[in-house]
């Protein structure tokens, strides 16, 4: 089974904080993917990455920055986190030739206060 | 811009019907279209997906159906089952084939009941 691992389930920073959230895949995929889910808004693509040191915006990459130095690692960075990025964020990966299927992380909960 | 989006937020069915969850999408220019489950306390996960030429695509107890003249899609589950209870999201794919890593652009979501 394909395993996309998110480092915190939960996560409580302070503002002004420097936040990493750490995300592993064990499937050799070449693809990785941060989104946030906000209730009725669904699931925002922040970054993603299709291939080592590659990075590409998502549609709200405001405020965040992305790491990809090995293909089974994608890091989401908030340089300065505010209480508007208090959300829930997930992971994803995919196969580059099955770019439908995205695999996802359970989620981290983040609360900046 | 582009968007995708559900007509209705929640939807309560009892167990053994079947259940018609409902999106609209506005890029026609989109390859394909899919659906995603999401289980309380879990990441998204893949149910079934149709390319932008198909009218219908059947899986296991889900039927995907495609209408490009008035661009919606449905997801068909028959005989819903408790575990059908879940957030179910429709997404498009519109990124370029043979290209970079596609993004996928998710609705709102519509959240399904099954009642005993």
């Amino acid at each position: 089974d394909v395993k996309v691992t998110q480092s915190s389930r939960y996560l409580v920073k302070r503002t002004g904080e420097k936040v990493f959230l750490e995300c592993v895949q064990d499937m050799d995929h070449e693809n990785m993917f941060w989104y946030r889910q906000d209730p009725g808004l669904g699931l925002r693509l922040i970054y993603f990455s299709y291939d080592v040191k590659m990075k590409e915006k998502g549609d709200i990459p405001e405020g965040y920055s992305v790491s990809r130095e090995k293909k089974e690692r994608f890091s989401l960075i908030l340089e300065s986190a505010s209480t508007n990025q208090t959300s829930m964020y997930l992971c994803a990966s995919s196969l580059w030739a099955a770019k439908n299927i995205q695999y996802f992380g359970a989620g981290t909960r983040l609360s900046v206060l | 811009g582009e968007s995708v989006g559900l007509h209705l937020p929640t939807l309560s069915v009892q167990e053994g019907d079947n259940s018609i969850i409902n999106c609209a999408y506005s890029n026609s220019a989109s390859d394909y279209f899919i659906w995603y489950k999401q289980e309380s306390g879990k990441g998204p996960q893949f149910i079934i997906d149709i390319r932008s030429n198909m009218d219908k695509r059947q899986g296991q107890r889900v039927t995907v159906l495609l209408n490009k003249t008035v661009k919606h899609l449905s997801l068909q589950i028959a005989a819903t089952q408790p575990g059908d209870s879940a957030v179910y999201f429709c997404a498009e794919n519109g990124g370029p084939r043979g290209g970079t890593a596609s993004k996928l652009t998710f609705g709102t979501g519509t959240r399904l009941q099954v009642t005993l």
